[in-house]
Parts: structure tokens; sequence; C-alpha cells
């Protein structure tokens, strides 16, 4: 079964350091998600692309954090400098198109430690 | 402002019984709902959905009531077993917008 691949698994930083995470998205799907998942909350989502396209980015910090999807597969999000508040699960989904019925599937996540 | 909530964080069924899993929502035009299940160190898997045209859907063991006018829709699960044990977090949209809102979970665990 196609899965949503993620890495790293885990990822141990410290405050002011630069960090960064990959995610490829089931083949063939056109939607790709990033989440951030605090301890204790659900998923909220940070940014998400159509293709290579951004489709939504109004809840990205944008002073801190980057996404791209260059060639509208697989995709990089990146913290620069990463703060303590920023240590949390960060997923990465994908869906076959855009839409409020499109099912998201999820992959593994990254869990990120700022020290 | 928390558009999706699930008010239970935790819930304990002995094996075999009916686990219920309550989520309910503020936004109107919300009309396409999911519910995802979640192991530790796994991201969360899709379990089933339910449009706001219909008011139940079944898949097994696991069935989505939706009550519109409650604003309210629930999992149940019957019979539980043990590796029913996870999150399960409900994740609401609109049809005509492009991302899901999720609540914040409700740990499960059934009791061999």
């Amino acid at each position: 079964e196609a899965e949503v691949a993620q890495s790293p698994r885990y990822k141990i930083t410290e405050k002011s350091q630069a960090v960064a995470f990959w995610c490829d998205p089931i083949s063939g799907h056109a939607t790709l998600y990033w989440y951030r998942q605090i301890l204790g909350q659900g998923p909220e989502l940070l940014v998400q692309f159509q293709d290579e396209s951004v489709v939504d980015d109004s809840q990205l910090p944008k002073d801190r954090f980057s996404a791209e999807r260059l060639k509208g597969v697989d995709s990089t999000l990146k913290i620069q400098p990463a703060e303590l508040g920023d240590s949390a699960m960060y997923l990465c989904a994908s869906s076959l198109a855009v839409g409020g019925t499109d099912t998201q599937y999820f992959g593994p996540g990254t869990r990120l430690t700022v020290l | 402002d928390q558009q999706v909530k699930q008010n239970s964080p935790s819930l304990s069924v002995q094996e075999g019984r009916i686990s219920i899993l309550n989520c309910d929502y503020t936004n109107s035009m919300f009309d396409y709902f999911l519910w995802y299940k979640k192991y530790p160190a796994e991201g969360p898997t899709f379990l089933i959905s339910i449009s706001s045209i219909k008011d139940k859907n079944e898949d097994g063991r696991f069935t989505v009531f939706l009550n519109k006018s409650a604003k309210h829709l629930s999992l149940h699960i019957v019979p539980s077993q043990p590796g029913d044990s996870a999150v399960y977090f409900c994740a609401a949209s609109a049809l005509t917008g492009n991302q899901f809102y999720f609540g914040t979970g409700t740990s499960l665990t059934v009791i061999p």
C-alpha cells in the first residue's frame, strides 16, 4: 500500500539552529499538506500545496518557517531559527485532489525537540 | 478559536463493549467530517467519514452518526477490541473549502 514518507522521524536541535523536514507524498497525489501537532492538541495546518503552488499558508509563521515543493512532488519544510516553542510533531499529508471531501493520508511525522 | 471540539480527553472501555467518542463543532458551514485514529509514533490513519447529506455511515465495527442540528457527531465502535486503543481525532471541512479542522483528540483504552 502506498504511503506518505517523512524524514527524519526524530530531530533534536538547539534553539537558533536551522532544521529541515522532508516529505514524499503518495504518488499521483496533487495536494500536499504540512501540519504541526503540539502535544495534547489536534493537527494544525501550516501550509497546503497543489502541485508546486501554495494554496494556503495563512498559518505559517513566515518570519521563520518556509516550505517548498519545487517540482510538485516532494516537499521540504524549514525552520530557521528554531525556537523552544517549535517543539512538536510535524506531519505531512497528501490527497489526490484539492477539496473539502478529499481524504488526507498522513505520514509518520517528524518529532522535533528544541533545547 | 477551536472550531472542532472533543471534550473527553480520554475514555476506557472493556473489551467487547461499545466505545462512543464524541465531537462537537461550531461552524455551520462544515459539511464533511472524518475520524482519524493515531497510534503513538505514527501519523493519523483515516478511519471513516460522513457528509452532511447523511446522518449515519457504517463500516464494519465503526459507525459515525451526525446530528446537524446539534452540530454533533459521534463514533461508535462495536465491539471494542484492545487493538482499538489509540487516540481518535475528528476533523471537519466545508465542501467549498480546502482545509480540515481537527479536534484535540480522545485517547481510547480498551481493557482486555
